[in-house]
């Protein structure tokens, strides 16, 4: 099967908190790619990440960081110190190199009260 | 740079009615996709045209559903009858390629929330 989970349907922090919404993954293929998109209330997703398979680097972008383990599967993201306007919804998907298609997890609802 | 457009940005219908979605890509860009996004879900691809030709439309339910881009750059999605479990955010987003290895990533519009009764 190819699919991803993200089993935290909806979670909520204060202003300040450090969050980390979790992604897990199944897949066939040895080579595909993983990406986290934020979906904010005006509804577009907007790209943040994308890793390949082969690459299993942590990466850090400001406030965001990202840590692939293959050993488990997981990709997950870490927002610190989060702010109201990261309030929204967070897609992970995979895109395995055999079907070019993004196959998206169902969301992680973050809401981030000040 | 201009994102992805789309219109109309809600619509509601009745069911058995027909209905048709816009969506102009960003300048470009040679992949346009449609996704339907059903509450509580993430998106699914429905179509994936290449310049003005379908590379996969394997989860079109295409009875009902239909979409062109005739010439490469604009596409309409169109359902015709609509049913109830049609309701759902019809999201168009483009790419400069096809070659998803090459780095490439989607850009998103922001959708029409389609509400069929």
């Amino acid at each position: 099967a190819q699919k991803v989970t993200q089993a935290q349907t909806e979670i909520s922090v204060v202003e300040k908190e450090d969050v980390t919404l979790d992604c897990v993954y199944e897949t066939r293929d040895t080579t595909y790619y993983l990406f986290w998109y934020k979906q904010p209330p005006s509804g577009e997703l907007v790209f943040l990440i994308r890793r390949n398979s082969f690459d299993e680097q942590n990466e850090i972008s400001g406030r965001y960081s990202w840590n692939f383990q293959k050993s488990t599967s997981s990709f997950n993201f870490t927002i610190t110190a989060s702010q109201v306007v990261d309030s929204a919804v967070y897609f992970c998907a995979l895109e395995p190199r055999s079907t070019d298609k993004l196959i998206f997890g169902t969301g992680t609802r973050l809401q981030v009260f000040p | 740079e201009a994102g992805v457009a789309q219109s109309p940005r809600y619509k509601i219908i009745e069911k058995r009615q027909s209905v048709a979605f816009w969506c102009n890509p960003i300048s470009g860009h040679a992949t346009l996709y449609w996704y339907q996004q059903i509450l509580g879900q993430g998106p699914k691809l429905l179509i994936q045209f290449q310049n003005n030709g379908v590379v996969d439309d394997s989860q079109l339910p295409k009875d009902r559903f239909s979409a062109e881009r005739l010439k490469g750059v604009d596409s309409t999605l169109k359902i015709q009858p609509a049913k109830l479990e049609d309701s759902a955010v019809y999201l168009c987003a483009s790419s400069l390629s096809r070659d998803r290895g090459a780095n490439e990533k989607l850009f998103f519009g922001s959708g029409t929330q389609l509400s069929v009764l």
